[in-house]
């Protein structure tokens, strides 16, 4: 079966960067791509960005422009999210999610909590 | 504020049923399939409803879907208490270029 299973908690401060993992299985890598999905504490779902598992292309929203990076590796199956310049807004947890089609987000990994804090 | 707008909050009685709407515009729910999402507390969203009216394997009928022009709904028949979650829309946005990905505020159901 298909799962995606994230990295653990982190802990960061103002400035600084945190780069959480997805372990991909049950699917073949390179023929979908992932989004990544953020959820701040009691507030809605929020799109970061997508990144293809076939030839790492990337669309990310226009607020993380200038600091986030998406990567895959295909030898490891694995996507990971690099967001630098934390500041307490980006406190969220984060999920990496398979998509169906860019519309759909198909199937969800665990979360990934991270917490910045001085 | 969400792109997509959804009430609050909605509630109903065990047995019965309830709607959940989901308002767009032309740029995303006009020109996309709109998926709805699950999420129970403390845990990730789960795919219910796919392309407007489609359920994935292992999603029971009492959960359906439906478009029109820049609305969605999404349906619950029969509500049970384990269907007590927050409820989300979500489609691609067109609007710039590329693309976007967007999603409601949420809606969360209480079973009374």
């Amino acid at each position: 079966q298909v799962q995606l299973v994230q990295s653990g908690a982190e802990v960061k401060k103002p400035g600084a960067s945190v780069k959480v993992s997805c372990k991909t299985s049950g699917f073949t890598f390179s023929n979908y791509g992932v989004s990544w999905v953020r959820q701040a504490p009691g507030q809605g779902l929020e799109w970061v960005g997508w990144v293809s598992g076939y030839n790492g292309a990337t669309n990310y929203a226009q607020k993380f422009q200038d600091r986030l990076t998406m990567t895959a590796d295909t030898s490891t199956t694995t996507f990971y999210m690099e967001l630098r310049s934390l500041t307490s807004d980006d406190t969220a947890v984060y999920y990496c999610a398979k998509d169906r089609s860019a519309s759909v987000r198909e199937d969800w990994g665990q979360g990934t909590l991270v917490t910045v804090s001085s | 504020q969400s792109v997509l707008t959804q009430p609050p909050s909605v509630s109903a009685a065990p047995g019965q049923k309830v709607s959940i709407s989901c308002s767009g515009r032309s740029s995303n729910i006009g020109n996309n399939g709109v998926a709805w999402y699950q999420q129970l507390p403390g845990t990730a969203p789960k795919l219910l409803i796919y392309d407007n009216d489609k359920r994935p394997s292992g999603i029971p009928d009492r959960f359906s879907g439906s478009k029109s022009g820049t609305s969605a709904t999404l349906g619950i028949t029969g509500l049970q208490t384990g269907d007590e979650a927050d409820y989300y829309c979500g489609t691609w946005d067109i609007s710039l270029n590329p693309g976007f990905a967007v999603f409601g505020g949420g809606t969360q159901l209480t079973v009374l």
